[in-house]
This record gives structure tokens, sequence and C-alpha cells, in this order.
């Protein structure tokens, strides 16, 4: 069975430009989550998003947006750039709403590496 | 404050000693504990979950003080493939998220 799958894995961006990033949770599961982890950091929570609903936001700007389609896939948008958004950004896939409690186990893509310069 | 508190070492022990991780966590409310795995330049990936009882899972024992705000982890018998992140991970239920701390490195030396 496939795991999390996120694309690209790698880009590059320059400083206020947009950004678009994918993410497509295992079979079955209904719940994405965006985190964002910089260097030297634990990831931080960003969206959780529950059939094609935001269901919970983290401390981050409005130019940090997301949207779940139907197919339960997600899409995290960043515009205007900064050089502090260069960070490993982590899709993670539970079955239902949750923070990983019995039975609802999370996993985490690989993740897409943004370098914004 | 952070919400969670990790020593981020590095720790560097030789293969086969036992080595415990220490973490704190600020919110009272929080209800589900985990540790993760982090190797370099990867996703994490869930160790074990963490209980009030404590819990084992073969070189690894977890426990959690919800009085003090405390979750621990002893890995014994330490192995080169143990080298790796171990973050410390509180779920907040209402947030709906999962709060991590910023790891400690541990580096497992032949």
């Amino acid at each position: 069975d496939a795991g999390v799958t996120q694309s690209p894995t790698h880009l590059i961006k320059t400083r206020g430009q947009h950004v678009t990033l994918r993410c497509s949770p295992i079979s079955g599961h209904k719940s994405v989550s965006w985190y964002q982890q910089v260097l030297g950091q634990g990831p931080q929570f960003i969206f959780q998003y529950y059939e094609k609903e935001e269901r919970g936001r983290g401390n981050f700007p409005d130019r940090f947006s997301a949207r779940q389609f139907p197919n339960y896939s997600s899409e995290l948008n960043v515009n205007a750039l900064l050089l502090g958004d260069s960070a490993l950004y982590l899709c993670a896939s539970t079955k239902g709403v949750g923070t990983g409690d019995s039975g609802n186990t999370i996993y985490f893509g690989e993740g897409s590496w943004l370098t914004v310069v | 404050r952070k919400e969670v508190e990790q020593d981020p070492g590095p720790f560097n022990v030789p293969e086969g000693a036992t080595v415990a991780f220490n973490c704190t966590y600020s919110n009272s409310a929080s209800q589900s504990f985990f540790w993760y795995r982090q190797d370099c330049r990867k996703e994490p990936k869930l160790l074990m979950s963490v209980y009030s009882s404590g819990n084992e899972d073969g070189r690894f024992t977890a426990q959690l003080n919800r009085a003090s705000q405390y979750i621990s982890l002893l890995i014994r018998d330490s192995k080169l493939s143990d080298s790796a992140t171990y973050l410390c991970v509180v779920g907040d239920t209402g947030r709906r998220a999962l709060t991590f701390g910023s790891g400690t490195r541990l580096q497992v030396q032949p």
C-alpha cells in the first residue's frame, strides 16, 4: 500500500513568490495535517483538514492557506514567500480527526524541502 | 517557555550503553503522548506511544508522569542504528495538533 505521498520533494523559490505543495494521504484516511519543520527544530503544526473542512489551525500568518479535495488529497499554499519560510513541509495522514490516540496513528510523508532565496 | 522541552544533546554513547531522554510539557490538558524518531533529512516516524502505566517495546521503555508533566524514554543496549533525533510529542485534542519538542540527538559510537 502506498504511504503518504508529497510533491514536489525539493524546490527553490525567490522571495515574494508563491508556492503550492501537494499531499495524498494513505488510502482510507480522511484527515490531512500540515507541519513546518525549520532546521534544528521540531515540526510545527500549520493546519488540519478532515472531510474537506479545516478542523485546526496553528499560529501561522494568513499567507499560509490550505484546502482538501473530495479525494482527500490536500494542497498547502504559501504566498509572498519570505526567507524564513525555508523549511521541510510535512504532510501527515490519519483515519479521522485526532492527535494520534488509539486507532488513529499519524503517518508522515517524506516532506517537501522548500528553499527561499 | 516552549510547550514541549527537551535537552537537545547530542548524546554520544558507546554501543551497548543505556541512555535516557527526558521531556517536559506545559499543557496539563494534553491527552496523548509519543516518542518519534527522525533520521537526518527524513520524516518523523512513530517510535512508541506513551501511557501512564509505562510501556515497553523491546529495548525501548517509555514512561509518563502526568502529575509532573514529564515523559521519558529509555533505550537499553544501544545499537549503531539507534543514532537519530528523538522527538518528544504531545497531542493537543483541542487544537487537533501534535506539539513537538525540538528533539534530542543521539549518536551511538562503535
